[in-house]
């Protein structure tokens, strides 16, 4: 069956910008989470949702950093003025629930701020 | 706060010969453990989890790990190594208190030669 994507794959952002990164979930999935990579390092977590519900943003860097799951399905992480240091891969997993349950990772999205 | 270490940067074996790659975490609560493994130009990939019960758990290509409380482990094991095994492992702690938050370490590059 399908994965989890995300979109764009790739995208490039003049400091200042907003940019907005999707992700689709596996079907019935009901938790999803976003994840920031730096290059050489592991994923560090930044949000979590159990549906629509968000119950721990703890790992969003600043309140630039938006991300929201209306329907309980497709979510869309949002960034603000965008910062050179916001420069990383942003990985979406999604899961049956939370613990203990493994996680399916999307290909991530490529930020790159100029 | 949960932490996980993976000591090695890089780990190079021969094939045909044991593999082992190594993770430690910081004690906290319960931990859940999973190993997720990132092939060149792909998402992680679920291998294994140690939830509860057996200590040595089997997952995906071969692979097992086995989880020792005393010793805060979680070491990534195989008995005989293929090339095709070459990849980057990740090593991710969840505890039961933090339902959704995972923390991973920074990865281990395996290499396997032929």
């Amino acid at each position: 069956g399908a994965g989890v994507s995300q979109s764009p794959r790739y995208k490039v952002a003049k400091r200042g910008q907003d940019v907005a990164l999707r992700c689709d979930p596996i079907s019935g999935h009901v938790s999803l989470f976003w994840y920031q990579q730096a290059l050489g390092q592991g994923p560090e977590f930044l949000t979590y949702f159990q549906n629509e519900a968000q119950l721990d943003k703890s790992g969003l860097p600043s309140d630039r950093f938006f991300a929201e799951r209306p329907e309980g399905s497709v979510s869309t992480l949002k960034i603000q003025r965008t910062q050179q240091e916001d420069s990383a891969v942003y990985l979406c997993a999604s899961s049956l629930g939370a613990t203990p349950y493994e996680q399916y990772f999307g290909p991530g999205t490529r930020l790159t701020v100029t | 706060a949960q932490s996980v270490a993976q000591p090695e940067d890089q780990v190079n074996v021969a094939e045909g010969n044991p593999l082992t790659v190594k993770c430690t975490y910081s004690v906290s609560g319960n931990p859940y453990l999973f190993w997720y493994v990132q092939y060149p130009n792909r998402g992680l990939q679920f291998l294994l989890k140690y939830i509860t019960g057996d200590n040595l758990v089997k997952g995906s290509y071969g692979f097992e790990a086995e989880f020792n409380k005393s010793q805060t482990s979680f070491h990534l094991k195989k008995p005989s190594a293929l090339v095709s095994d070459s990849a980057l492992y990740f090593c991710a702690v969840r505890f039961n208190t933090n339902a959704g938050k995972s923390t991973f370490g920074d990865g281990t590059t395996l290499t396997v030669k032929p």
